[in-house]
């Protein structure tokens, strides 16, 4: 039974490219989550999704910044045109949603930019 | 207020002792609370889960709920070097579009010989 997959483990931008973060959750889980932590800080909320539908991004930064979920295929965070304070630990979290709220994380993407 | 609240720490005890972790939260609404471990440079691990008020035990760990004072609580009992790590706490609020998971910033716990 495998947990939730993410990848790449590791991912080095130049400053003004795209990072595409991908995200499996566990099966039987339709709910993701993506939080963002820096080095010595805790983890920030980014985006809560389902499957073809954003339940709350109310932690996602307004430019550069999208997440989708489709009915097939991972989850993926995109960031666009990085900057060197986007260097950071992106986790993904599943759970069943509906009522069972138990949230499982992936190994996380180190995201650096150069 | 945030939302999640937790001393940072770092908490030491000496092994073998009882170290307690607390954490409040802002939400009333709020009906799922978590404790997550993470040692340093890797992700969280859910270690408990409690939904009621009271007390939940699992081996050496015991959560406490207390709505009323919006407080929860972990117990490490027989504390080991390799209980060393961050414990974070989850609270999960309810909010227009549905629920969302919130963390505390975590309290670093430190077991020492």
């Amino acid at each position: 039974n495998a947990g939730v997959m993410q990848n790449p483990r590791h991912l080095v931008r130049r400053r003004g490219q795209e990072a595409r973060l991908r995200c499996s959750p566990m099966k039987g889980h339709s709910h993701v989550y993506w939080y963002r932590q820096l080095p010595e800080e805790g983890l920030k909320f980014m985006v809560y999704l389902q499957k073809e539908n954003i339940i709350d991004e109310s932690g996602m930064p307004k430019e550069r910044f999208s997440a989708e979920f489709p009915k097939e295929g991972p989850s993926i965070l995109r960031i666009q045109q990085v900057v060197r304070g986007d260097s950071a630990a992106y986790f993904c979290a599943s759970s069943r949603g509906e009522g069972d709220t138990e949230a499982f994380f992936g190994q996380g993407t180190r995201l650096t930019v150069v | 207020q945030k939302e999640v609240e937790q001393n940072s720490g770092p908490l030491s005890v000496p092994e073998g002792a009882i170290a307690s972790l607390n954490c409040t939260y802002s939400d009333r609404v709020s009906q799922s609370f978590f404790w997550y471990r993470q040692y340093s440079g890797k992700s969280p691990e859910l270690i408990m889960s409690i939904y009621s008020n009271g007390d939940k035990e699992d081996g050496r760990f015991t959560a406490q709920l207390n709505k009323a004072s919006q407080y929860v609580s972990l117990l490490i009992r027989d504390s080991q070097p390799s209980d060393s790590a961050t414990y974070l706490c989850a609270v999960n609020l309810v909010t227009g579009g549905g629920n969302k998971l919130t963390f505390g910033t975590g309290t670093q716990l430190k077991v020492e010989l």
